[in-house]
């Protein structure tokens, strides 16, 4: 089954917030990945994390590989209404040979 | 255009029906996977191909069927659908000794 568990479920938030979401795992992940899926569309890459510790930015968007390498953070500053979707973290166990696992998801809403 | 298309976009079936998903990619990528997408379940590996001659069953691939009749094309099929394989259904690719996946725009299945 799933080796990610990926919280909050769901966040309903006001335009202008920071959000965090997170990912944990009781396994050592290689890769760590964040798609956002708008509705109606297909999953899109945000940020990927290679390195225990990284910490990588994509405009509002920061993302951390953590130090145990069994979690991930995504943090979006001052929160917009096109951010509005649903946020997938996903993992990499072994490089390069396995599919991608993934999260159950953070469905994001942003109230004006 | 898309670099990775699935066709159709949305289908209605009944139950017992066989039906058929293709996915086409002009990314060029070796690699080729199907996900399935159910509310507050995330995306579940179906089956997955790291090149033509090479088919791998994922997390859940009962009821479903693979054929990677080329580089550029994968498909899924559902040799007698029911009711509880209605779904999103995604299509993805990646490239050898990458990571990161990328999707196309998903397939919307409804079984009566």
């Amino acid at each position: 089954g799933q080796q990610l568990n990926q919280s909050p479920q769901s966040m309903f938030i006001q335009e202008g917030e920071d959000v965090s979401m997170n990912c944990t795992s009781s396994s050592i992940f290689n890769t760590w990945l964040w798609y956002k899926q708008d509705p109606g569309e297909g999953p899109v890459l945000l940020i990927a994390l290679y390195k225990a510790g990284e910490l990588t930015s994509n405009g509002r968007l920061t993302a951390q590989f953590g130090i145990t390498r069994k979690d991930s953070f995504l943090n979006i500053s001052a929160s917009i209404p096109s951010d509005v979707g649903i946020y997938f973290c996903a993992g990499q166990r072994v490089s390069g040979n396995t599919p991608l696992v993934f999260g159950k998801g953070t469905r994001l809403s942003v109230i004006a | 255009d898309a670099d990775v298309t699935q066709t159709p976009r949305n289908r209605i079936t009944k139950t017992g029906k066989r039906i058929m998903l293709e996915c086409s990619q002009t990314k060029g990528h070796d690699r080729m996977y199907w996900y399935r997408q159910d509310p507050g379940l995330g995306l579940r590996l179906i089956y997955y191909s790291f090149d033509v001659k090479d088919i791998n069953k994922g997390e859940i691939s009962d009821g479903y069927s693979v054929s990677r009749q080329a580089q550029a094309k994968f498909s899924l099929s559902l040799e007698s659908a029911i009711p509880n394989q209605t779904a999103l259904y995604f299509c993805a690719t990646s490239e050898t000794g990458y990571t990161e996946a990328f999707f196309g725009q998903g397939t919307r299945l409804t079984v009566v």
